[in-house]
Parts: C-alpha cells; structure tokens; sequence
C-alpha cells in the first residue's frame, strides 16, 4: 500500500509571512489536489496538478501559489498569511483525473 | 447557489438503527464520491461511483446521474460510523470534484 503525506502537521505563521506546505505521494498517481477546509465546512479547490508538468488553479487560488516540483510531491504556498485564513489545509492525490481520491491527513494552519 | 448540495446538515441515530444520507447536484456530473471525515479530520474514501449502486458491508451507495443524486445508506448505525460524510461531484470535463457542506453524524448508544 501506499501513503500521502504532509508536512508539517501544524504551521504557526505571522501575519503577512510566506509558508510553504508540502505534500508527498508515493501511489505513483499522476493528480494532485489542495484544499482548504474551514471550521466545520466542507472542502475547496485551491490548486490542481493533472500530470507532472501541469497547474491548474482552482476556484479559491487567489493568494496562494503552486508547484509540482515532480509526480510524487505538490506543494502549496501562502504568498502572504492572513487571520482568516486560519484553516485546515487538505493534499489529494488519484490515479488520473476524475479516478477516486486519497487524502493526507491535513496541515492545521494558525495566523498570529 | 449550491452546485453539490447534501442533506440533512446534521443527523444523530440511535446504534443499530439505519438511515439515509442524500446529495443533490446543479452541475453536469459523471463521477461522485463519498468520504467520511472522523472526529480527528482524516477524510476515508467510502465509495466511487458511476452511475448506479454499490454496496460495502453496512453501506450501500447509489448515484442516479439522469435525476442528479446520490445516496448513502448505513445500515445498523454503529458509534464508530460517527464523523462527517462528504460527497463530491465531479464537474464534467473540468476535472475538478465540487464538495458538498457535509452531513455530521453522531451515533448515540
């Protein structure tokens, strides 16, 4: 069996800091996701990775860069970390696009 | 409005009673997806589905594309099947899934 990933489990940031979120697969899937999950909602689409070389944004990007820097990790940047964006960030990863999904267990992201 | 919409919002079930959980979609979908969130937050993939049904131990899942549903169905409800259940829905052609808000489940003795 495989496993996903994520580092670090909890990330404490100042306000207007730069963080870095990373995440690591070894299923050998071709798609990657990030999603933020506020308190007691549901999830949404940040970045998304097709295949190795691709970056798609999803429908909450503004704020936050991507990179896949090769198939087995995608990482996730807060350009600059604000008090409502205190969340749980959430990395995926399937086989192909549109084939079932498997999460990590979450970086918990805490803005002072 | 809610392009994934799940119901009820919230569910608190007697163990060994069942019960049924339904998501309703507004988008194009081919794909849907059921998780299970535990009071920790790790996200469990329950079900994949094409249209139609499948069924895994006290779970059986359809998803019905023509009038745009999908169920859940737990059977004898037991206290570890308490958490929060997800379904997703793939946005056909944008691979892309949308999440529904969520159904919180608590399963009482």
């Amino acid at each position: 069996g495989g496993i996903i990933t994520q580092t670090p489990k909890f990330l404490i940031g100042q306000e207007g800091q730069k963080l870095t979120l990373k995440c690591q697969q070894n299923f050998n899937h071709d798609t990657m996701y990030w999603y933020r999950q506020d308190s007691g909602k549901g999830l949404r689409l940040i970045y998304y990775s097709i295949t190795e070389n691709d970056l798609q944004k999803g429908d909450l990007s503004e704020g936050y860069d991507a990179s896949r820097e090769k198939k087995s990790s995608f990482s996730l940047t807060v350009t600059s970390a604000q008090k409502n964006e205190m969340a749980v960030f959430l990395c995926a990863s399937s086989m192909t696009a549109n084939s079932d999904y498997t999460f990590g267990s979450g970086t918990r992201l805490l803005v002072i | 409005g809610d392009q994934v919409k799940q119901s009820p919002s919230a569910l608190s079930l007697q163990e060994g009673t069942n019960s049924a959980l339904r998501c309703n979609f507004s988008i194009a979908t081919t794909t849907v997806q059921w998780f299970l969130q535990n009071p920790r937050g790790s996200l469990m993939n329950l079900f994949y589905l094409v249209p139609g049904t499948k069924e895994n131990g006290r779970l059986k899942s359809t998803f019905n594309s023509k009038e745009s549903y999908s169920t859940l169905h737990i059977r004898d409800a037991q206290l570890e099947d308490s958490g929060t259940y997800f379904c997703a829905a793939d946005n056909t052609g944008n691979y892309k899934y949308v999440f529904g808000a969520g159904t919180r489940l608590k399963v009482i003795a």
